[in-house]
């Protein structure tokens, strides 16, 4: 599965959009981007995926540059309750069972009044 | 929406006993997955199912084992509990075929082993 980089924090001020980017250079025609998120002590939390066109549902965006080496989630009006780390994770699928996730070390996100 | 329950969000056991973790999920999913959470580790696969009464190891499969009689449930078990096995157990279901579908998580069980 192709790596992948964010930063280790950001901050945004609440009703205000954030924009959590992600870099995936070495993703390849079958890998899928996920983004989770993870509040502390709670399990994760599946927000979106998308392959190459920009997708969106009732939690969040996601842009997917057309090179597909990088992507964007936004959360458009964030709030205190999106406070959390944030997962991207770049995912090749196939037809079996197995698909096991792998988290890095996501990007920190602290919503602030 | 999906709904994975565990059965504990906290537990504490002793050294050498046998631990049962359940988790159940509502949405008819083929695959069901056990992860451990350890700071500093990430995410590590422990077992997963594709089917009732089927499984496959994962990344770290040594001490444990899994059982997944009905489709809805699949439990993990640690045979004989050792201090090593503190961590945050998630369990995770996906709908079968393609593989692209994104997986869903319960809200974990945090295992203290003394």
């Amino acid at each position: 599965d192709a790596k992948t980089t964010q930063p280790p924090s950001m901050d945004c001020a609440e009703g205000r959009a954030a924009n959590l980017p992600c870099n995936h250079s070495t993703i390849s025609g079958n890998e899928y981007v996920y983004w989770y998120r993870q509040i502390h002590s709670q399990g994760p939390q599946y927000i979106i995926h998308g392959l190459k066109n920009n997708e969106t549902n009732e939690m969040a965006s996601l842009i997917i540059t057309e090179d597909r080496k990088s992507s964007t989630l936004i959360l458009p009006h964030a709030t205190l309750r999106d406070t959390a780390v944030y997962y991207c994770i770049v995912r090749a699928v196939n037809t079996g069972g197995g698909n096991k996730l792998t988290f890095g070390t996501g990007t920190q996100l602290k919503v602030e009044l | 929406d999906v709904k994975v329950t565990q059965s504990s969000r906290y537990l504490v056991k002793r050294t050498g006993e046998k631990v049962f973790l359940e988790c159940v999920q509502d949405m008819d999913h083929e695959n069901m997955f056990w992860y451990r959470q350890d700071p500093g580790l990430g995410l590590r696969l422990i077992y997963f199912s594709y089917d009732v009464k089927m499984k496959e190891k994962g990344d770290i499969p040594e001490g444990y084992s899994v059982s997944r009689e009905k489709k809805e449930r699949f439990s993990l078990i640690l045979e004989s509990a050792s201090t090593n096995q503190t961590s945050m157990y998630l369990c995770a279901s996906s709908p079968g075929g393609g593989g692209y579908q994104p997986q869903h998580f319960g809200d974990g069980t945090r295992l203290s082993i003394l």
